[in-house]
C-alpha cells in the first residue's frame, strides 16, 4: 500500500522568502506525482504534474523536482507572496492507477 | 468548459437517511474517482471507475455504493448514513492512466 508523507505539516515565512515543501513515498513504482494547491473550504486546483520518467517541471514560481529511487519529491516556491498562503497537496499515481494523497502542507506567507 | 460538477454542494443528513452525490464531466475521461476529506487528513479514496459498467472499490469503500451507466456521470450513494460519514467528498476525473486529475469543488456533507 502506498504511503504518502509531507513534512513539515505547517509553515510560516516572511513575504519574498522561498518556500521548499518536501514529499515522500513508499513504493517507487509510481507512475506520476502531482502536486496540487486547495484553498480554505475550497477544491484542489493542479499545480504541476510530473511524469516517473521525469526529474523535474517547472512553472512559473513553481518548480517541482522527483526522484523515484528515492521516493522523493520536493516543490519549491521562488519569491513567496500572501496569495500563495494556502495547503498544498503531494499525489502519488500507483501503478495500478490509484492515486494516494498526503495530509498537505498548510503554508501561511506573512506580509 | 464546466470540467467537473458536484451537486450538491453542502447537504445535512439525518442518521440511516440516504442520498446520493452527484458528480458529472463534461471532458469525456475515461477515470473517475471519489475521495473524502476529513479535517487535517489527506484524501482517501472510496470508489474509482476506469470507464462505462466498471467500478472497483478504493481504500474506504464501506457504507458506499457507486455506478458508472455512461462516460460522464459517476454518482456515489450513501445508504444509512453514519456520522463517521461526515466529511468533505470530492470528485476527480482522467483522461487516462497516466494523466492530470481534475476535481470538482466539493461536497460538504453532515450527518447529524
Amino acid at each position: 500500500k502506498q504511503e504518502v508523507t509531507q513534512i513539515p505539516a505547517a509553515l510560516s515565512v516572511p513575504e519574498g522568502e522561498n518556500l521548499v515543501l518536501n514529499c515522500s513515498f513508499t513504493d517507487s513504482a509510481i507512475y506520476n506525482l502531482q502536486w496540487f494547491r486547495q484553498d480554505p473550504g475550497k477544491g484542489l486546483t493542479s499545480l504541476l504534474l510530473i511524469q516517473s520518467s521525469q526529474r523535474e517541471q517547472t512553472s512559473g514560481r513553481l518548480n517541482a523536482s522527483l526522484d523515484k529511487s528515492s521516493g522523493r519529491s520536493t516543490l519549491y516556491i521562488a519569491a513567496s507572496q500572501p496569495g500563495d498562503s494556502a495547503t498544498y497537496l503531494c499525489a502519488v499515481l500507483s501503478n495500478d492507477y490509484k492515486l494516494s494523497f498526503g495530509a498537505g502542507t498548510t503554508v501561511t506567507v506573512r506580509a | 468548459n464546466a470540467g467537473v460538477t458536484q451537486t450538491p454542494k453542502f447537504r445535512i443528513l439525518k442518521i440511516g437517511q440516504s442520498m446520493t452525490l452527484q458528480c458529472t464531466q463534461d471532458m469525456n475521461h475515461n477515470y473517475m474517482y471519489w475521495y473524502r476529506q476529513d479535517p487535517g487528513m489527506g484524501l482517501k479514496l472510496i470508489y474509482y471507475s476506469v470507464g462505462a459498467g466498471i467500478t472497483d472499490k478504493g481504500e474506504v469503500p464501506n457504507g458506499y455504493n457507486v455506478s458508472r451507466s455512461t462516460t460522464e456521470d459517476f454518482p456515489l450513494r450513501l445508504e444509512l448514513a453514519a456520522p463517521s460519514q461526515t466529511s468533505v467528498y470530492f470528485c476527480a476525473s482522467s483522461d487516462r492512466g497516466g494523466g492530470g486529475y481534475t476535481f470538482g469543488s466539493g461536497t460538504r456533507l453532515t450527518v447529524v
